[in-house]
């Protein structure tokens, strides 16, 4: 079984449009990163969250840490093609634990 | 700041070929070092963690006399996958963290081709 369960697996959608990607767990974290990929790269971290509540903005990227430190989101406002990619989301337990990522395409 | 290199990023070789891939961390000390392996549009699945002068920890399944892992210094460790077959075949990527709870900086991958 997943610690991390990320949701969904695979979106397509076309630029201009909102997205909302979600981790979640039954697991406490001391704190969570997300991380985008491009293919044959490896991950970039975008952001960490480490206070439950604690809402992070990365220009068009919102991320959202739950209140009990269990379950993230990250929301993207107005997606463009280069936003295409995998995210991946990683709870620290303190070893961190890779969500199955979203795999992100934004068509022109 | 916190740029990790890993290298080769690409290797194509034959079966029974052994392979040495490195890691290093060009701006700060990784205490700790991270192997991972990840299969086409899948997450990353944490094969072992190595902190410097220490054995590695292997996960659960994963071969340490398969895959060798040393960290000598505080910004370089190497993986070895020894006597490397076809099934061996996937991207292999390294990271790197100056300390626990620190955030963990990943180099570019290594994609390893066997014949």
């Amino acid at each position: 079984t997943q610690l991390l369960e990320q949701s969904p697996q695979f979106l397509s959608i076309q630029e201009g449009e909102n997205l909302t990607v979600y981790c979640n767990s039954s697991s406490v974290f001391s704190s969570l990163q997300w991380y985008r990929q491009e293919p044959g790269e490896g991950p970039v971290l975008l952001v960490t969250v480490v206070t439950g509540g604690e809402v992070k903005k990365l220009k068009r990227l919102t991320f959202q840490f739950g209140d009990a430190r269990k379950d993230s989101s990250l929301h993207i406002t107005a997606a463009q093609p280069g936003d295409t990619g995998l995210y991946l989301c990683a709870g620290a337990v303190p070893k961190l634990v890779f969500g199955a990522g979203t795999i992100l395409r934004v068509k022109s | 700041g916190a740029v990790v290199s890993q290298h080769p990023s690409r290797v194509i070789c034959k079966s029974g070929t052994s392979v040495k891939i490195e890691c290093r961390s060009l701006d700060f000390q990784a205490t700790t070092m991270f192997w991972y392996r990840q299969f086409p549009k899948q997450s990353l699945m944490l094969m072992a963690t190595s902190n410097e002068g220490s054995k590695a920890t292997y996960e659960q399944g994963v071969e340490k006399d398969k895959f060798l892992i040393n960290h000598a210094s505080l910004t370089l460790s190497t993986l070895t996958v020894a006597s490397a077959h076809p099934e061996d075949s996937s991207f292999y990527i390294c990271s790197a963290s100056s300390g626990p709870g620190q955030p963990q900086h990943f180099g570019d991958g290594t994609r390893l081709s066997i014949l």
